[in-house]
């Protein structure tokens, strides 16, 4: 399996356009998870799903963030309208239930200006 | 709510010699699991190690060791015969099986580490 796959890795995008980031999980997976990582406030979880099933966003900072997984294979993080305080990396992490490793894809290093 | 402290910003080591990286961490769960993850340059978060918190033995892979002091909840991670490419940001994380999700983290600031040639 190629491991978690996100997509695209950079993103440069101006205040207020919208921002969609993605992400495959590994094959089977049944939990996905986004996280994001800042300077300020490190790596944060901001929402996990359970066989595509949104189980906890509490973490989703504002309502301009939303996400989604219409299925087992793809997941999206979407950002609308964005800010430059949204200027972060976000990764996507894949596991299967019963298994404690999580594996991460490579993030998506997002940049609002 | 469970916190993870890593009260080391950064750590420098020499080549061959070993490092120890600190991690607390506050639960009132009795059955969790701990992890050193490490985040080179590249951004890959790579799992280096796991601890489960009802095994009372140290968890080993390698070079790497933690010492695991339950009563204490700490959780450090030691480093032997480094080599350059161990030179990352290492992040202590935590989970619990609370709502069925062993893979929800809770990641502590990291601790960045420069090895010397």
């Amino acid at each position: 399996d190629a491991g978690v796959i996100q997509s695209p890795r950079h993103e440069v995008t101006e205040m207020g356009q919208e921002v969609t980031l993605r992400c495959k999980p590994i094959s089977g997976h049944d939990y996905l998870f986004w996280y994001r990582q800042t300077m300020m406030r490190g790596l944060e979880l901001l929402i996990y799903f359970n066989n595509n099933v949104p189980i906890d966003d509490s973490g989703m900072p504002e309502d301009r963030f939303s996400a989604k997984m219409p299925n087992a294979s793809f997941s999206t993080l979407k950002i609308q309208p964005s800010e430059p305080r949204d200027s972060a990396v976000y990764f996507c992490a894949s596991s299967l239930w019963g298994d404690t490793e999580a594996f991460f894809g490579q993030g998506t290093r997002l940049t609002v200006v | 709510a469970q916190t993870v402290t890593q009260s080391q910003p950064e750590m420098s080591v020499q080549e061959a010699e070993t490092v120890t990286l600190s991690c607390t961490y506050d639960t009132s769960e009795s059955d969790y699991y701990l992890f050193w993850y490490k985040q080179p340059p590249s951004r890959q978060m790579i799992l280096v190690i796991r601890q489960e918190a009802y095994k009372q033995q140290n968890a080993t892979e390698n070079r790497f060791s933690v010492n695991f002091q339950k009563a204490a909840k700490s959780f450090s991670l030691k480093i032997s015969d480094s080599q350059l490419g161990d030179a990352a940001m290492y992040f202590c994380a935590y989970s619990d099986p609370l709502g069925g999700a062993t893979n929800k983290l809770i990641f502590g600031t990291g601790t960045l580490l420069a090895v010397q040639p």
